[in-house]
């Protein structure tokens, strides 16, 4: 049984970075698929941060590129987001995910229970 | 790039079928059958229901089915239960090579 646990601070100062690591259980990340971070924003609905190939290749949304590291380490069966530069808009629960790849839309079929991040200012 | 467009509620008795529907553009719906449907309901981590517009992952009832017609996805919901009441977000690929969520509907069994 697959399941992923995310964890990291629950606090973090406006203008610095957050840090979030997803620990993997049940399947070696590096074997397949990609994996994602997902957020929910209080009142607003989920937005897609960018997803790791299985073999370390990123993609990421394009609104919030410039901001945004994933990355894989295999030896851990884990994967990390970084986001610099939080401002209060990044305020959400962030989720991280199996992400099914290209050839199934890129659909997020196993999910972690989510961590609530807060910027504070 | 702006999110796919849904109605903000939907709601129906038991037993009744409700459908909501997922609008984009040419550069996200339009082009891809690639788009998945989830439901969250509050407090618990979003369960992907349906993935590449029609396909149901196992254990998913087929109460639930996709599809698609231009830029326009839906989600049609059978024989609704109790246990349907919860939020549902359409995502859709573009051509940014991005994924793009829909602002999420939120289902009320009535």
């Amino acid at each position: 049984q697959v399941q992923l646990q995310e964890s990291g601070p629950k606090l973090v100062k406006a203008s610095e970075t957050l840090s979030l690591t997803c620990i993997v259980s049940g399947y070696s990340i590096g074997t397949g698929y990609s994996w994602g971070w997902v957020r929910h924003i209080p009142g607003k609905g989920l937005e897609w941060i960018g997803s790791v190939f299985h073999s370390g290749t990123t993609y990421y949304n394009p609104s919030l590129k410039s901001r945004v590291t994933i990355s894989m380490a295999t030896s851990r069966n884990q994967f990390s987001l970084t986001l610099s530069s939080v401002t209060a808009a990044d305020t959400a629960v962030y989720h991280c995910a199996r992400d099914m790849g290209y050839a199934y839309g890129h659909a997020f079929d196993i999910w972690g229970q989510g961590t609530m991040v807060t910027v504070s200012s | 790039q702006s999110a796919l467009t849904q109605p903000p509620s939907v709601s129906g008795s038991p037993g009744q079928s409700v459908t909501i529907s997922c609008t984009g553009t040419s550069s996200d719906v339009g082009t891809y059958n690639r788009v998945s449907w989830y439901q969250q309901p509050p407090g618990t981590a979003p369960k992907l229901m349906i993935y590449e517009v029609s396909n149901r992952p196992s254990g998913v009832p087929d109460r639930f089915s996709g599809s698609k017609s231009g830029n326009t996805a839906s989600l049609t919901i059978s024989g609704l239960q109790a246990e349907d009441e919860a939020d549902y977000y359409c995502t859709s690929y573009t051509t940014s090579s991005a994924l793009l969520f829909g602002g999420g509907t939120k289902l009320t069994v009535l």
